[in-house]
């Protein structure tokens, strides 16, 4: 099984729509979480944080599921500039990458 | 936030021979340095951690002997990829650490195509 695994997508969403999706991890001890956003050739960037109790940045929203293993991202009101693929990270001893969930908004 | 630059940000070479991409830290002090790598719609994988001063650890099925690790001073990390072939081409991304924190910085990324 895979660290950390996410559905790859693409998932294509018109502009103003609300967007959402998960990511699993298999280490029940991991205690930190991130999500980043990398664009086509691009290197990752640090989207936000992941707190247990959930954390809202602006459009994002991002949830914590301990029980269940999974990290979720939120995008509402989607905007043309958030078509990106969003990688799920986990940070043990070292960071593990999802393979990334594609997003495009559409006009 | 904190820079990282990487150079050079793309480069071709012929099969057999070696490649250097460096890795600077240009606003702060990075005791640890990372390299990773990325094939198409893969994640990153870890292939090795540096840390100023002292040899690099190596994650499992990284060959050290092919992917030299120089972590020479506290802003620059140097990775050389040893006798090239094509299943070498990637995308090789390098990330710091300040000192203190635990964020991790990345840099621009090296597209390695060998032919």
């Amino acid at each position: 099984r895979k660290e950390v695994e996410q559905d790859p997508g693409p998932f294509n969403v018109p502009e103003g729509a609300t967007v959402a999706f998960n990511c699993t991890y298999s280490n029940s001890a991991s205690q930190s979480f991130f999500w980043y956003r990398q664009d086509c050739r691009k290197e990752p960037k640090l989207l936000m944080s992941v707190y247990s109790s959930g954390n809202e940045d602006g459009r994002f929203t991002a949830q914590l599921n301990r029980a269940s293993q999974y990290i979720s991202l939120l995008i509402r009101d989607s905007k043309l500039s958030d078509s990106a693929t969003y990688l799920c990270v986990v940070n043990d001893y070292k960071l593990s990458f999802g393979a990334g969930t594609t997003v495009t908004v559409r006009a | 936030g904190a820079v990282v630059s990487q150079h050079p940000s793309w480069v071709i070479c012929k099969s057999g021979t070696s490649v250097k991409i460096e890795c600077r830290s240009l606003d702060f002090q990075a005791t640890t340095m990372f390299w990773y790598r990325q094939f198409p719609k893969q994640s990153l994988m870890l292939m090795a951690t540096s840390n100023e001063g002292s040899k690099a650890t190596y994650e499992q099925g990284v060959e050290k002997d092919k992917f030299l690790i120089n972590h020479a001073s506290l802003t620059l990390s140097t990775l050389t990829v040893t006798s090239a072939h094509p299943e070498d081409s990637s995308f090789y991304i390098c990330s710091s650490k300040i000192r203190q924190g635990y964020e991790q910085y990345f840099g621009p990324g090296t597209r390695l195509t060998v032919t």
